[in-house]
């Protein structure tokens, strides 16, 4: 079975703290995700990378950053944590090129920003 | 810009049918996708359609229509585990944009 691991189930940061998500999947994936979900927005793309070292912009990408130094590892940044940034956070991946197969998410961290 | 409209709840009795639709304005488009979600859980793919038509899948059938933006998701035979909600996602390049969601409430 492919997994993607979140490094954690829930968190609770200050503000002002930047903060270190960290996704892992272990299906040689090229393609790999950040989205946020919140209450009647869905689910929401922050950044995505196709490739090692590769990032693209997704929607909402204010106040984060990405880093894929490997393809295995996909990690989000908050620069400077706050309130607004208060959500769930989920990551997922996919190989290229395989639309059927659909993406596989990670269990999600749920961030707290206090 | 793209856009995807799906109702926010559905209720149904356990055993009954149900339909959930999705509308969407995209730019560009490779197929629409749908993703089961439980209270606490991570989405699940359910199904994928790039061409016109209904694909079937168990309880489970998607349907798309390209000319007219829009498909549905139907849910035969429901059970009380099928309670969970339903997002459609639209297949863009590298990504996709999601809906925000119908929550499918199944009663016993």
């Amino acid at each position: 079975d492919v997994k993607v691991t979140q490094s954690s189930r829930y968190l609770v940061k200050r503000t002002g703290e930047k903060v270190f998500l960290e996704c892992v999947q272990d299906m040689d994936h090229e393609n790999m995700f950040w989205y946020r979900q919140d209450p009647g927005l869905g689910l929401r793309l922050i950044y995505f990378s196709y490739d090692v070292k590769m990032k693209e912009k997704g929607d909402i990408p204010e106040g984060y950053s990405v880093s894929r130094e490997k393809k295995e590892r996909f990690s989000l940044i908050l620069e400077s944590a706050s309130t607004n940034q208060t959500s769930m956070y989920l990551c997922a991946s996919r190989p290229t090129g395989d639309y059927d197969y659909g993406y596989t998410f990670g269990s999600g961290t749920r961030l707290t920003v206090v | 810009g793209q856009s995807l409209e799906q109702p926010s709840e559905v209720t149904a009795v356990e055993g009954a049918i149900v339909q959930i639709n999705c509308t969407y304005q995209t730019s560009g488009f490779y197929g629409l996708s749908w993703y089961q979600q439980h209270d606490g859980g991570a989405p699940t793919f359910l199904s994928y359609n790039a061409l016109d038509g209904l694909e079937e899948t168990g309880r489970f059938s998607s349907f798309l229509s390209r000319s007219d933006s829009y498909g549905y998701l139907l849910l035969q035979e429901l059970q009380m585990k099928d309670s969970a909600s339903y997002f459609c996602a639209v297949e863009g390049t590298y990504k996709y944009i999601f809906g925000t969601g119908t929550r499918l409430k199944v009663l016993a």
